[in-house]
């Protein structure tokens, strides 16, 4: 069966970094795109951006660019999301998710989510 | 403010059928057919409903539909049952440099 399983909830200070990971399992990483999707608290969903793990490209959402990183670590079939200073804007629920097939527009699996608070 | 604009929320009574409309534009939803409805119970993860405007995904029920005429997309559920309160969002691919978009969701209530 395809599973993501994302780490666990984050408390961070801002100016802190975090690197928050989805594990998969059931399929082969690189043949389907993994897409990351933002909820802030009481809000709607928001597309982060979009990584290949095949060859590790990654498209951004213009609001999210250069403001996170999307990696892929192939030996151990897991993306990731990270930033290298957090601010109280980027609480929210993040979730990774990836398609039915690998040419999808929509998004079939998804992951339980991971939880991020910034506060002092 | 959302590219994909739904109404906030809407309401009907067990056995009923509602619609929630996704209004886009030419370049995502009139553009393309790669239209997307989720819904998402409190504190779960989002639930694919409808792929590439019409198509359910297996283990879906029928009573879950989708359409698109022009701009505007739309989900039908007919026979609401009380499991289907959630919110529901909308979502499409965009040809500008977004490339994808979600609409602000529409809360679904069954009185």
């Amino acid at each position: 069966d395809v599973q993501l399983v994302q780490s666990a909830a984050e408390v961070k200070k801002p100016g802190e970094s975090l690197k928050i990971s989805c594990e998969t399992s059931g399929y082969t990483f690189i043949y389907y795109y993994i897409a990351w999707v933002r909820q802030m608290p009481g809000k709607g969903l928001e597309w982060v951006g979009i990584l290949y793990p095949g060859d590790s490209h990654v498209r951004y959402s213009p609001t999210f660019q250069g403001r996170i990183t999307i990696s892929a670590d192939k030996s151990t079939n897991t993306a990731h999301l990270q930033w290298s200073s957090l601010e109280a804007s980027d609480t929210a629920i993040y979730y990774c998710a990836r398609p039915y097939g690998s040419g999808d527009f929509s998004l079939h699996y998804w992951g339980q989510g991971t939880r991020v608070t910034v506060s002092s | 403010q959302s590219a994909l604009t739904q109404p906030a929320s809407v309401s009907g009574s067990p056995g009923q059928s509602i619609t929630i409309s996704c209004t886009g534009t030419s370049s995502d939803i009139g553009g393309f057919n790669y239209v997307s409805w989720y819904q998402q119970h409190p504190g779960k993860a989002p639930k694919l409903m409808i792929h590439d405007v019409s198509n359910r995904p297996s283990g879906v029920s029928n009573r879950f539909s989708g359409s698109k005429s022009g701009n505007t997309a739309s989900l039908s559920i007919s026979g609401l049952q009380t499991d289907d309160e959630a919110d529901y969002y909308c979502s499409s691919y965009t040809s500008t440099s977004t490339l994808w978009v979600f609409g602000g969701g529409t809360r679904l209530t069954v009185l």
